[in-house]
């Protein structure tokens, strides 16, 4: 079946710096990813998404790569704020959506 | 523009005890989701719809049903609540272009507490 999973579950940052959080994926014909958000009693929230297509999509503040030789996909979050602690995970359409457990990212002030 | 709304956000109930949760959703999407959120599971597909009178199991369908009636509505009916069915809820919603799905769009979900 398929398998999404995180490298780390969590992650702690300082204030203002640069935050990489990392995803694999297993299923080669998957074409479509996406990074969601998801804050403390909260539904996840859309970030970015990228298509197979692309290696790289940048947002405001935040850029995902895409490697699809080794089927890896990362979220980089730019000055990084204490709003963004939260739980990132990832989400590859397969033929279904598949989502990975997430990475608790801790912005320290 | 309330996007997609959940309801109830919290419910307890008891084993054996029949339970509906409701998902409205105004952008018109043709399809819609619902996951269930545990500690180590991340989120798994319960049942989803492509469109209205069109259902599909997903990861883990058993003790569930659903129906979708309307386009905006996708209530999930916990027939015989059960312990192992305390988790949180989320419905989400979606849209088909170029044949492929767009990104889906989630409630606020509905934490669901089976004593």
């Amino acid at each position: 079946g398929e398998s999404v999973g995180l490298h780390l579950p969590t992650l702690s940052v300082q204030e203002g710096d640069n935050s990489i959080i990392n995803c694999a994926y297993s299923n080669s014909a998957s074409d479509y990813f996406i990074w969601y958000k998801q804050e403390s009693g909260k539904g996840p929230q859309f970030i970015i998404d990228i298509r197979s297509n692309m290696d790289k999509r940048q947002g405001q503040r935040v850029t995902v790569l895409l490697n699809k030789t080794v089927k890896h996909l990362s979220l980089q979050i730019a000055a990084t704020q204490p709003g963004d602690s939260a739980v990132y995970f990832c989400a590859e359409d397969g033929n279904q959506f598949y989502f990975g457990t997430g990475t608790s990212l801790t912005v320290i002030p | 523009d309330a996007g997609i709304t959940q309801s109830p956000r919290y419910k307890i109930t008891e084993t054996g005890r029949q339970v509906t949760l409701m998902c409205h959703q105004t952008w018109s999407h043709s399809y819609m989701f619902w996951y269930r959120q545990d500690l180590g599971h991340g989120l798994r597909l319960i049942y989803y719809s492509a469109a209205a009178d069109i259902t599909d199991k997903g990861e883990v369908p058993d003790g569930y049903v659903v129906s979708r009636s309307k386009t905006e509505n996708f209530p999930l009916t916990l027939e015989s609540a059960t312990r192992s069915q305390t988790s949180v809820y989320f419905c989400a919603s979606s849209e088909w272009t170029a044949s492929r799905q767009e990104t889906q769009y989630f409630g606020p979900g509905t934490r669901l507490l089976v004593l």
